[in-house]
C-alpha cells in the first residue's frame, strides 16, 4: 500500500500569508490521482483539490495543487481566517486508497 | 441540497455487531460508487469499504475483511455497513462518501465506540 507522509506536521502562519503544504508518497501515484481535503473540528473533511491540481466545485482560486510522481504540494496563496484547519492528502491511484497523517495549519 | 446522513453508531462491546446506514438525497445516488471511511480519535482517515454504483462489486480494507459487509439499496437511496466481531480498534467516526476516486461528498459521520 502507498504510504503518504505530510509535512510539516504543524504550520503556524498569519492571515494574509502564503502556506505551502507537502505530501510525499512511498511510491509513484499513478496518473496524479491525488486529492487534498481540509477538516475543521467536529466536521467532515471537505474536498479541495483532485487530480493533483483541479479545484473542486466552489473552492476559491487561492487554493492550488501541483506535483506528480511522489511529490505533491498544496499552496494557499493568501490565508483567510476560515483556512485554519487540518489538511489531508489522499491517493486514489492504487488500492487501497490511503491518506496522509495530516498537517495542522494554525493561526500564529 | 446534497445530503448524506449516517446513523446507527453507538457503544458496543468487543465481539458485538452494529449496522450503520447512510441515507442520501439531493443527487442521483444510483450513479455513484460509495465508500465508508473512518477516523479513529486523533488518527488519520482510513478507507474501510467500497461498493460500485449498482452494488455488483464490493471491496474491503484488510483490517475489516471477513467482519464487515457493505451493501446498498438504490430504491431507498441508502448505503449500509454491517459490522460484526467488532474490536476495540474499530472505534472511530464512520463517514459515508461518494467516490470518483476522490471523495466529493461526505456525511457528518457517526461514532462507533467498541468498549467493555
Amino acid at each position: 500500500e502507498i504510504v503518504l507522509t505530510q509535512s510539516p506536521g504543524t504550520l503556524s502562519l498569519s492571515p494574509g500569508e502564503r502556506a505551502t503544504l507537502s505530501c510525499r508518497a512511498s511510491q509513484s501515484v499513478s496518473s496524479s490521482y491525488l486529492a487534498w481535503y481540509h477538516q475543521k473540528p467536529g466536521q467532515a473533511p471537505r474536498l479541495l483539490i483532485y487530480g493533483a491540481s483541479s479545484r473542486a466545485t466552489g473552492i476559491p482560486d487561492r487554493f492550488s495543487g501541483s506535483g506528480s510522481g511522489t511529490d505533491f504540494t498544496l499552496t494557499i496563496s493568501r490565508l483567510e481566517p476560515e483556512d485554519f484547519a487540518v489538511y489531508y492528502c489522499q491517493q486514489y491511484g492504487s488500492s487501497p486508497y490511503t491518506f496522509g497523517q495530516g498537517t495542522t495549519l494554525e493561526i500564529k | 441540497e446534497v445530503q448524506l446522513v449516517e446513523s446507527g453508531g453507538g457503544l458496543v462491546q468487543p465481539g458485538g455487531s452494529l449496522r450503520l446506514s447512510c441515507s442520501a438525497s439531493g443527487f442521483t445516488f444510483s450513479s455513484y460508487a460509495m465508500h465508508w471511511v473512518r477516523q479513529a480519535p486523533g488518527k488519520r482517515l482510513e478507507y474501510v469499504s467500497a461498493i460500485t454504483s449498482n452494488g455488483g462489486s464490493t471491496y474491503y480494507a484488510d483490517s475489516v475483511k471477513g467482519r464487515f459487509t457493505i451493501s446498498r439499496d438504490n430504491s431507498k437511496n441508502t448505503l449500509y455497513l454491517q459490522m460484526s466481531s467488532l474490536r476495540v480498534e474499530d472505534t472511530a467516526v464512520y463517514y459515508c462518501a461518494t467516490s470518483s476516486g476522490w471523495y466529493a461528498r461526505w456525511g457528518q459521520g457517526t461514532l462507533v465506540t467498541v468498549s467493555s
